[in-house]
């Protein structure tokens, strides 16, 4: 069936770094936009960064801009986040979601991962 | 950027009652505009897209309307796998946004 799993999450001091890794199965992954969306404890869903189905095309929130870096390898069915200098507000679930068109919303999601940042 | 702004921020329902959300765009967003459920834990499920087509598989009691500035989605007969939190979305330009979500909790 059509799934994506997040892995990669888990707890990190300040200043440190995490690779998030999402796994794509049951559909064409090289067909899809892709996005990592997080949400703090309690609170609303934040829209991270985005990637183009080719990788060609990627945008970041002003938040995570020159923090973060997002990737794809279409070959492995696999998208990913490289999180640098973490910081305690970037302590979140980070889902990663993918869309067969980018204007019509995130139609597949992942479980989720945790990122706790703490000393 | 375009900031969306959802109301009412929680709401008190029974079973079998309708609601009805509104989502406000700070400028046009067209019809580019998603609606999510996320219950406790879970990840978000889509619903609605391009403001007023269902997603399958999602139940017809289910619906959406609006463009330019102004969205609703509706739920017509409240059941009570519905109780859950709901958020728009819009995908007309980056960076994406959301609205703050609202919470339709069991009266």
């Amino acid at each position: 069936q059509v799934q994506l799993v997040e892995s990669g999450g888990g707890l990190v001091k300040p200043g440190g770094s995490l690779r998030l890794s999402c796994a794509a199965s049951g559909f064409t992954f090289s067909d899809y936009y892709m996005t990592w969306i997080r949400q703090a404890p309690g609170k609303g869903l934040e829209w991270v960064s985005y990637i183009s189905s080719s990788g060609s095309t990627i945008y970041y929130a002003d938040s995570v801009k020159g923090q973060f870096t997002i990737s794809r390898d279409n070959a492995k069915n696999s998208l990913y986040l490289q999180m640098n200098s973490l910081r305690a507000e970037d302590t979140a679930v980070y889902y990663c979601a993918g869309s067969g068109s980018f204007y019509y919303g995130m139609d597949v999601w992942g479980q989720g991962t945790t990122v706790t940042v703490s000393s | 950027d375009i900031q969306m702004t959802q109301s009412p921020s929680s709401v008190s329902a029974s079973v079998g009652d309708r609601v009805t959300i509104t989502c406000r765009a700070s400028q046009g967003v067209t019809n580019w505009l998603a609606w999510y459920q996320q219950k406790p834990g879970k990840a978000p499920k889509l619903l609605i897209y391009a403001a007023s087509r269902l997603q399958s598989g999602v139940p017809s009691s289910f619906s959406g309307s609006g463009s330019g500035t102004e969205f609703t989605l509706t739920i017509s007969s409240l059941q009570p796998e519905d109780f859950a939190t709901y958020y728009c979305q819009q995908a007309n330009s980056f960076p994406l946004t959301f609205g703050g979500g609202t919470k339709v909790e069991i009266k």
